[in-house]
């Protein structure tokens, strides 16, 4: 029973090039939520999602980043013109539709750097 | 907003020594909370939770934690500790609203702790 899988888990950039970041749920979890963690910061808050809708992007810059989970394949968190200040550790968890759905489990992270 | 703070920023501690970690969260109404553990290169891991109930919660790993409603704390405890309790430890906060947003997890910035063999 996989957990949510995250990938990249590195990531490079030069600024003003575009970054993906890929996250799978768990099985059976139709919630997805990407935070941000800055150096020395605890996680932020960026979006939640369901299959093929944003429920809650109050987290989420207003420009150059974008957040999607389709009706089929991973969610994917993009980013656009990256600069210096991307650069942090962008975690996914997923959480199931119904019982215990507060609980939330965390993928390994995708860790961008920006040059 | 919600906000969740971690008072102790690296805790650095014998191994059988006793631990306690504070967490307090400013919101008035009914919350979840959560406390998380990030060993090195490792993901987040749910450590322990509270919805309701018992205040004293029990988690993995002989950790536990008390809600204490009228101080807003939610403290996480571990009688003894060894070295592989070294880890970075995450407090947070989920608010029992209708909305939407009712989904996010507020962090604390994290204890690193630090435990000497």
């Amino acid at each position: 029973n996989a957990g949510v899988m995250q990938n990249p888990r590195h990531l490079v950039r030069r600024r003003g090039q575009e970054a993906r970041l890929r996250c799978s749920p768990m099985k059976g979890h139709s919630h997805v939520y990407w935070y941000r963690q800055l150096p020395e910061e605890g996680l932020k808050f960026m979006v939640y999602l369901q299959k093929e809708n944003i429920i809650d992007e109050s987290g989420m810059p207003k420009e150059r980043f974008s957040a999607e989970f389709p009706k089929e394949g991973p969610s994917i968190l993009r980013i656009q013109q990256v600069v210096r200040g991307d650069s942090a550790a962008y975690f996914c968890a997923s959480s199931p539709p119904r019982q215990n759905y507060y609980e939330q489990y965390f993928g390994p992270g995708t860790r961008l750097t920006v040059t | 907003a919600q906000s969740v703070s971690q008072h102790n920023h690296h805790v650095i501690l014998s191994e059988a020594a006793s631990l306690e970690l504070g967490c307090n969260y400013s919101y008035g109404g009914t919350v979840n909370l959560f406390w998380y553990v990030q060993y090195p290169g490792q993901h987040l891991q749910l450590l322990l939770k509270y919805f309701s109930g018992d205040p004293l919660v029990k988690g993995i790993k002989g950790f536990e934690a008390e809600f204490i409603k009228s101080k807003f704390s939610f403290n996480l405890r571990k009688p003894s500790v060894q070295w592989s309790d070294t880890a970075e430890y995450f407090c947070a906060v989920n608010p029992l609203i209708s909305s939407g947003s009712a989904r996010q997890l507020t962090f604390g910035s994290g204890t690193q702790l630090t435990v000497l063999p």
